[in-house]
């Protein structure tokens, strides 16, 4: 059964910096490009970051590019995000997402999801 | 960025209803689209990919049809279990991005 698991949200003051991971399990890990997709309170779906499978190419939407950090350890079937400078709109349920294996980008599975706050 | 408007934001439908939610891209995003569930307090599952590709284990009451830049979902016979949010994301570019949502609920 293809499961990801994410840990390490709560909460967390302005300016701070937070370390999620998401270990991954039932499949080949390796093989896909890997996802973080948050969600806002209440709010809509906001993708945040991909890395590709070998860890050679890493994509962030603009609201986070030198604040975040997406990295993965395919020995460890791990992925990770750094969210550094923390702001208080960064406040979401973070999801570990895998992409599908096609050209267009799709996230095939999602992990439970885990919780950031930012507040002072 | 590619902007998805989904419409309508909420509707109510009967048991064994048909239930039809559309999604439109701001531009041409060629079949790359995907729809999405997501229950209260669960994280969203992959319903459709690639416009009209249903995704294994999703049951055949649901289908995604649609081109250029409008699509939609239908579901052909509500269910209790269908309840929920849904949303379309489009993956052809960078970045990729959802549709607000629309809240289906039983009536």
């Amino acid at each position: 059964e293809v499961q990801l698991v994410e840990s390490g949200g709560g909460l967390v003051q302005p300016g701070r910096s937070l370390k999620l991971s998401c270990a991954a399990s039932g499949f080949t890990f390796s093989d896909y490009n890997m996802a973080w997709v948050r969600q806002a309170p209440k709010k809509g779906l906001e993708w945040v970051a991909t890395i590709t499978y070998d860890g050679s190419s890493t994509y962030y939407r603009d609201s986070v590019k030198g604040r975040f950090t997406i990295s993965r350890d395919n020995a460890k079937s791990t992925l990770y995000l750094q969210l550094d400078s923390l702001r208080s709109e960064d406040t979401a349920t973070y999801y570990c997402a895998r992409e599908g294996p096609t050209v267009t980008t799709f996230f095939d599975c999602w992990g439970q999801g885990v919780m950031v706050t930012v507040s002072s | 960025d590619i902007q998805m408007t989904q419409s309508p934001a909420s509707l109510s439908a009967s048991l064994g209803e048909t239930v039809t939610i559309q999604c439109r891209a701001s531009e041409d995003i060629y079949s790359g689209l995907a729809w999405y569930q997501q229950k209260p307090g669960k994280s969203p599952q992959l319903l459709i990919y690639g416009a009209s590709s249903l995704q294994d284990g999703v049951p055949s009451r649901f289908s995604g049809s649609g081109s250029g830049t409008q699509y939609s979902l239908k579901i052909s016979s509500m269910q209790t279990e269908d309840e929920g949010v849904y949303f379309c994301q489009q993956g052809l570019k960078y970045p990729p991005t959802f549709g607000g949502g629309t809240k289906l609920e039983l009536k």
